[in-house]
């Protein structure tokens, strides 16, 4: 049972234009959100977060926005760069329990020029 | 200068044999993780360590058992290898309480196949 999903496995975009990854989630419990990056042969890096009591977080060229009621948020670039791209994962975590981030699959962004 | 080594990056095997790999974190975290990525892509926690002390510890084949000898060092050690096991394994580390994502540093990953 899979708790965080992301259905675009691939996402091709113009280098310039917005890029949006999508994340959804069914567990009413996770209250933070996160988004890493990854590039091959190299372990994930954080890149945006967003606590469920906001419903925007924005941090230079990277936008995530959180959609409660709907269990999706969002990730958008603007815009978007060659440098970009890598694999995206969405993350969640619960306040309640030991601390341990569960993930989605991930979504290849390629940023074509 | 790495802030979370796993040795070693690439294993191949055969099916039956016992493995380990090894995690050393130098940021001074109190807790430690293990993390599968499996086929499907998805990162799945198996295991984390708070100060040597197991803390969580999902559905995984006894064949697995996570060792931490120190709050800066958690190995994996893998029985009986199986073709299922072929995976990205993942370590990575953070500072219990801190509100994440202020601590969560991954490894750069073991590619492990079994053949």
């Amino acid at each position: 049972d899979q708790q965080v999903k992301q259905n675009s496995p691939s996402l091709s975009v113009q280098e310039g234009r917005i890029s949006i990854l999508n994340c959804d989630y069914t567990n009413s419990m996770f209250d933070y959100f996160l988004w890493y990056k990854k590039y091959p042969a190299e372990g994930p890096t954080f890149l945006i977060s967003i606590s469920s009591i906001k419903d925007k977080n924005e941090d230079g060229r990277f936008t995530v926005f959180l959609n409660k009621s709907a269990k999706h948020l969002s990730l958008h670039i603007v815009p978007s760069q060659p440098g970009d791209s890598a694999v995206y994962f969405c993350a969640a975590s619960a306040s309640r329990g030991a601390q341990k981030l569960v993930f989605g699959q991930g979504t290849r962004l390629t940023i074509n020029p | 200068d790495t802030a979370v080594s796993q040795t070693p990056k690439y294993l191949v095997t055969q099916m039956g044999n016992d493995k380990s790999i090894k995690c050393e974190q130098n940021l001074g975290h109190d807790t430690m993780y293990w993390y599968k990525q499996d086929s499907k892509k998805f990162l799945k926690i198996m295991f984390s360590y708070n100060n040597k002390e197991l803390i969580i510890n999902e559905t995984v084949p006894n064949r697995f058992s996570p060792k931490s000898p120190d709050k800066a060092h958690l190995n994996l050690h893998i029985n009986s290898l199986e073709l299922g096991d072929s995976a990205v394994y993942f370590c990575a580390s953070s500072q219990q309480g801190a509100r994440l994502p202020d601590g969560y540093t991954f490894g750069s990953g073991t590619r492990l196949t079994v053949v």
